[in-house]
């Protein structure tokens, strides 16, 4: 079982859909959740971190469930350049950060 | 600011030969690494650099050697290249080890072994 697992996707959404990603871990003792975004046959960027309690930037939501070990990622109001491939990535020890394979999404006009 | 740089972007190798993949940044970070990724997985942690002076295994660090030269570079070198090494092969930074700090990623090699 992989440590970190991600619907591979493709989401194909219209523009202004909200669109929502999941991702389970398998470590409980993981102490820090990030969302990455990575475009295509580019390096991955950090799209933001994901706390206890939730968190929202702009139009992007994360929230965490420690006790069903999961993450997600909310997309309100999509636009074409929100798509991308989303990679969920988990710390489980320190210095050991594992990457789930990465949800594609895809917004059409 | 160039952020995080990689050469070569790409490299095609036969079996058996060897090659030295080498990274640099200039943001001053203490924290450096190597992963790879392969299509359907995640990217993988292969070694990382916590601070200049140190280097530790990762996930998948057979076949693979590092040396962090300084604190500015770290380089990856396949000493005997197998396919099973074809891969996308990115370094990234961060300020310190840790969970908390964000990595910054370069743009990638793409390494083809036949």
């Amino acid at each position: 079982r992989k440590e970190v697992e991600q619907d591979p996707g493709p989401f194909n959404v219209p523009e202004g859909a909200t669109v929502a990603f999941n991702c389970t871990y398998s470590n409980s003792a993981s102490q820090s959740f990030f969302w990455y975004r990575q475009d295509c046959r580019k390096e991955p960027k950090l799209l933001m971190s994901v706390y206890s309690s939730g968190n929202e930037d702009g139009r992007f939501t994360a929230q965490l469930n420690r006790a069903s070990q999961y993450i997600s990622l909310l997309i309100r109001d999509s636009k074409l350049s929100d798509s991308a491939t989303y990679l969920c990535v988990v710390n489980a020890n320190n210095n050991d950060m594992r990457f789930g394979a990465g949800t594609r999404l895809t917004v059409k006009p | 600011n160039a952020g995080v740089t990689q050469t070569p972007k790409f490299q095609v190798l036969k079996t058996g030969q060897s090659m030295t993949l080498q990274c640099a940044q200039d943001m001053n970070h203490n924290s450096m690494y190597w992963y790879r990724q392969d299509p359907g997985m995640g990217l993988r942690l292969i070694y990382y650099s916590a601070s200049e002076g140190t280097t530790d295994k990762g996930e998948v660090p057979n076949g693979y050697n590092v040396s962090r030269l300084n604190k500015r570079e770290f380089s990856l070198r396949l000493e005997s290249a197998a396919p099973s090494q074809t891969s996308v092969y990115f370094c990234a930074s961060s300020e310190a080890t840790g969970g908390n700090y964000e990595q910054y990623f370069g743009p990638g090699t793409r390494l083809t072994v036949t």
